[in-house]
């Protein structure tokens, strides 16, 4: 079945950066691209940004431009975003998301990212 | 970029009861609107895509309407399991996508 698993929780100390995984399974990785989706604690959605499957091309949200980049690796159906300078403010769970025809039809469990000192 | 406006932030209802939720964009979205549902410690479910198309497996009681900058969730005869959070999206694969701030139906 359509599945999308991410990488395991992370700690991360202000300044640092992380990396999370979404690998993907059961479709065709090139047909679609993936988004990924933030949501702090108590809060709402936030669109990071999106990644080709097919060419890697990317298009990331206007505040998250000069922190984070997304990338792929075909050769295992993974996606990746990096996001660098880690405040507390970006704790939160990051989902991936596949980009269906008209909506984010597959979404992964979520990450949890904890910034703390 | 299109802002959602959603509303409203919160409603207590009953089983049974048919429920509302509004959502107004900037600009006209030409139906490229989805809703999702989210329960506390998961993942967002889509529901409707396309502002009225039901996503596969999801119950009939569900509906969405809307055309221009205004759409419209209806839950009709809501049940225990639709207690949640749902979700408007400015969805357009090429544009930054947004999200309404949400809405928490919850037990009257």
């Amino acid at each position: 079945q359509v599945q999308l698993v991410q990488s395991g929780a992370e700690v991360k100390k202000p300044g640092a950066s992380v990396k999370v995984s979404c690998k993907a399974s059961g479709y065709m990785f090139t047909s679609y691209g993936l988004n990924w989706v933030r949501q702090a604690p108590g809060q709402g959605l936030e669109w990071m940004g999106r990644i080709s499957g097919y060419n890697g091309n990317t298009k990331y949200a206007q505040m998250f431009q000069d922190r984070v980049t997304m990338t792929i690796d075909t050769s295992t159906n993974t996606a990746y975003m990096d996001l660098r300078s880690l405040r507390s403010d970006d704790t939160a769970v990051y989902f991936c998301a596949r980009n269906g025809l008209s909506a984010f039809d597959v979404w992964g469990p979520g990450t949890t990212v904890i910034v703390s000192s | 970029d299109i802002q959602m406006t959603q509303s409203p932030s919160s409603l207590s209802a009953s089983v049974g009861d048919r429920v509302t939720i509004t959502c107004r964009a900037t600009q006209d979205i030409r139906n490229s609107l989805a809703w999702y549902q989210q329960k506390p410690g998961t993942a967002p479910k889509l529901l409707l895509f396309a502002a009225s198309r039901l996503e596969s497996g999801v119950p009939s009681r569900f509906s969405g309407s809307g055309s221009g900058t205004d759409y419209t969730l209806t839950i009709s005869d809501l049940q225990p399991e639709d207690f949640a959070t749902y979700y408007c999206q400015h969805y357009n694969p090429t544009l930054p996508c947004t999200f309404g701030q949400g809405t928490k139906v919850e037990i009257k």
